[in-house]
């Protein structure tokens, strides 16, 4: 079956640091989404993305789409307490069906 | 509006027991899903149903059953617990194409101990 590989697992920044989570997949992909996952809930939703070579920007977070549709990324501007929680990018390959990745678990140190 | 909401949000099970966990959506969504979460393992999929009476398999669907007898519900059965499915399970819908919003619903988890 498909899979997603995310990495870095973890990754612990000081306040006010940037931060990247990195997606990578074997096969072109129709979709990625991204989703948070604070300590202790559940995921919530942030975004998807289509086209490829697509940028999307939610204030601090910039969201990339790979220009071959294969590999995607998270950016965070300037780190803050709040950014705490795992961040997972999940596949779509034209089902409805998504492959989570094993996400990025952010620590930000005060 | 409440989306999804998932009973138990905790449980213990002994060896051998079986329990169902609950999923319901007032989202009026076709899609619906079974996660199991374990620790830096991320999200694998269970089970998942397209509509009432359609269900299919996921990636990890042995010592489980669902059943979808309607929009709104979608149970998951455990059938003689075992140790290894101890995890947090999640429920999750799917807003139908055209929505500007794709992402899945997720309910806010089950915590589950099989000792």
């Amino acid at each position: 079956g498909q899979q997603v590989m995310q990495i870095p697992q973890y990754q612990h920044v000081q306040e006010g640091e940037d931060f990247t989570t990195y997606c990578n997949s074997s096969t072109t992909l129709s979709n990625i989404q991204w989703y948070k996952q604070r300590p202790g809930g559940h995921p919530v939703f942030l975004i998807q993305l289509v086209k490829s070579g697509e940028v999307k920007k939610q204030k601090r977070l910039t969201f990339q789409f790979g220009e071959a549709k294969k590999n995607s990324s998270l950016h965070i501007t300037a780190t803050q307490t709040t950014d705490v929680g795992t961040y997972f990018c999940a596949a779509g390959a034209g089902s409805y069906q998504l492959t989570f990745g094993k996400g990025t678990k952010l620590s930000v140190i005060p | 509006n409440a989306g999804v909401t998932q009973t138990p949000k905790f449980r213990i099970l002994k060896i051998g027991q079986s329990m169902t966990l609950q999923c319901t959506q007032d989202m009026n969504h076709n899609y619906m899903y079974w996660y199991r979460q374990d620790p830096g393992m991320g999200l694998k999929l269970i089970y998942y149903s397209v509509g009432a009476g359609i269900t299919d398999k996921g990636e990890v669907p042995n010592g489980y059953n669902v059943s979808r007898s309607t929009t709104e519900d979608f149970p998951l059965r455990l059938e003689l617990a075992a140790p290894s499915q101890t995890s947090v399970y999640f429920c999750a819908t799917k807003a139908p194409q055209g929505f500007s919003n794709y992402g899945y619903t997720f309910g806010s988890g089950t915590r589950l101990t099989v000792v």
